[in-house]
């Protein structure tokens, strides 16, 4: 079957750094999405990883291992703007994504 | 970036009624346009996958003849609940763009439907 798993809720201190871990199983991989989502609004797309290693983007960063089905965001110098969900996305082998209940992210100042 | 936009972005209506939703993508043309739905602190629910000039693609489980989807030109989709009830009450909200490749869903507003 397909499936992500992430921790479901991790708090964080303002001006610090957060890693959230996913690890995937899918049928086929065609790239991996991070998405953002705060409360009551809709997902907006972060980042997109395909080959392992690092993709840096300002403030948040995204690695991939394809071999051991694992992907994390990392985010710098947190703000308390960052408070949201993070869902990661691995795109199968018919391109869908594949969607889990993603981490619920909580800064604190 | 690339924009979707969602309407209306809140409905609340009586049982028995039916809702349409529209999903246009403002700035590229969308072969292929997504339904989701989300309940509350759960994850995204895939419904259908829209196709410009064809058919939708439903998921299991989702019937078709509730949710009615059109997608007429490659800039406009719209998803029907018809004859809304109390457990339809949900947030949906559609996505455009993705497909093959590095390209990402970018999604519109949502749409937060309240059946009474």
């Amino acid at each position: 079957g397909q499936n992500i798993d992430q921790p479901t809720e991790m708090t964080a201190t303002e001006g610090a750094i957060v890693q959230i871990n996913c690890t995937y199983q899918t049928s086929g991989f065609n790239g991996l999405f991070w998405y953002q989502q705060h409360a009551g609004e809709a997902p907006t797309f972060l980042s997109y990883n395909v080959l392992d290693g690092l993709e840096e983007k300002g403030r948040f960063s995204s690695f991939l291992s394809r071999s051991k089905g694992y992907s994390y965001l990392l985010l710098k110098e947190l703000q308390m703007k960052d408070s949201a969900s993070y869902l990661c996305a691995p795109s199968d082998s018919n391109y869908q994504l594949i969607w889990g209940a993603g981490t619920k992210l909580i800064i604190k100042p | 970036g690339a924009v979707v936009s969602q309407h209306p972005s809140w409905v609340i209506c009586k049982s028995g009624t039916s809702v349409k939703i529209e999903c246009r993508s403002l700035d590229f043309q969308a072969t292929t346009m997504f339904w989701y739905r989300q309940f509350p602190k759960q994850s995204l629910m895939l419904m259908a996958t829209s196709n410009e000039g064809s058919k939708a693609t439903y998921e299991q489980g989702v019937e078709k003849d509730k949710f009615l989807i059109n997608h007429a030109s490659l800039t406009l989709s719209t998803l029907t609940v018809t004859s809304a009830h109390p457990e339809d009450s949900s947030f949906y909200i559609c996505s455009a763009g993705g497909g093959q490749g590095s390209q990402p869903q970018h999604f519109g507003d949502g749409t937060r439907l309240s059946i009474l």
